[in-house]
């Protein structure tokens, strides 16, 4: 049972270059959501779909745009890639209410 | 503006000691709460969540919500070096649905 799958583990960029990352969950959930973690400010909401078909900005959604692919996938698009946008991102999915969110390994980002 | 507020420590602990990790929250409608532990590289795993006032005990871990004080706390019994990680608190501030803040985290270290 993977749970929560995200691709790539790592990434470089270079300034102005545009990436996807990937997500993918196993457990049936409604619920996605995109996070980044920087050093010393935790885990910030990027974009967060609660289920199929829907999906709405967090707390930090400038740079970035989302695809909801189908229940088990949501994806996370830098169209052009910016330094401050060098951080660790994790994927998490959750029922649609109640429970916990459960995280992907993470990937590391980093823009030259 | 909803926020989740920890102090970012470290917090320093000998072996065998009381851990007490702080947290709280802005929205005052607020109904469940998480901690997570996160070791350093690796993504946060779920420790404890607790939806009802008062404390929720879990083997070495105890678990404290005061929603009129907007305050939840984690107790680590009888620390030990494994402890040592950054603990992140978690707020669902969703209604419809959830939606989770995090606190910045607190690192502990527990000495041998």
């Amino acid at each position: 049972n993977a749970g929560v799958t995200q691709t790539p583990k790592f990434q470089v960029l270079k300034t102005g270059q545009s990436m996807t990352l990937q997500c993918a969950q196993d457990m049936n959930h409604n619920s996605m959501y995109w996070y980044r973690q920087d050093p010393g400010m935790g885990l910030r909401l990027i974009y967060y779909s609660a289920s199929e078909g829907t999906t709405d900005k967090g707390e930090v959604p400038n740079g970035y745009n989302v695809s909801r692919l189908n229940k088990r996938e949501f994806s996370l698009r830098l169209e052009s890639a910016a330094p401050s946008q060098t951080s660790v991102y994790f994927c998490a999915s959750s029922e649609l209410r109640g429970t916990e969110a459960f995280f992907g390994q993470g990937t590391r980002l980093t823009v030259v | 503006q909803k926020e989740v507020e920890q102090n970012s420590g470290p917090l320093s602990v000998p072996e065998g000691a009381i851990a007490s990790l702080n947290c709280t929250y802005s929205d005052r409608g607020s109904q469940s709460f998480f901690w997570y532990r996160q070791y350093s590289g690796k993504s946060p795993e779920l420790i404890m969540f607790i939806y009802s006032n008062g404390d929720k005990e879990d083997g070495r871990f105890t678990a404290q919500l005061n929603k009129a004080s907007q305050y939840v706390s984690l107790l680590i019994r009888d620390s030990q070096p494994s402890d040592s990680a950054t603990y992140l608190c978690a707020v669902n501030m969703g209604y419809n649905f959830n939606k989770f803040y995090f606190g910045s985290g607190t690192k502990l270290n527990v000495k041998p």
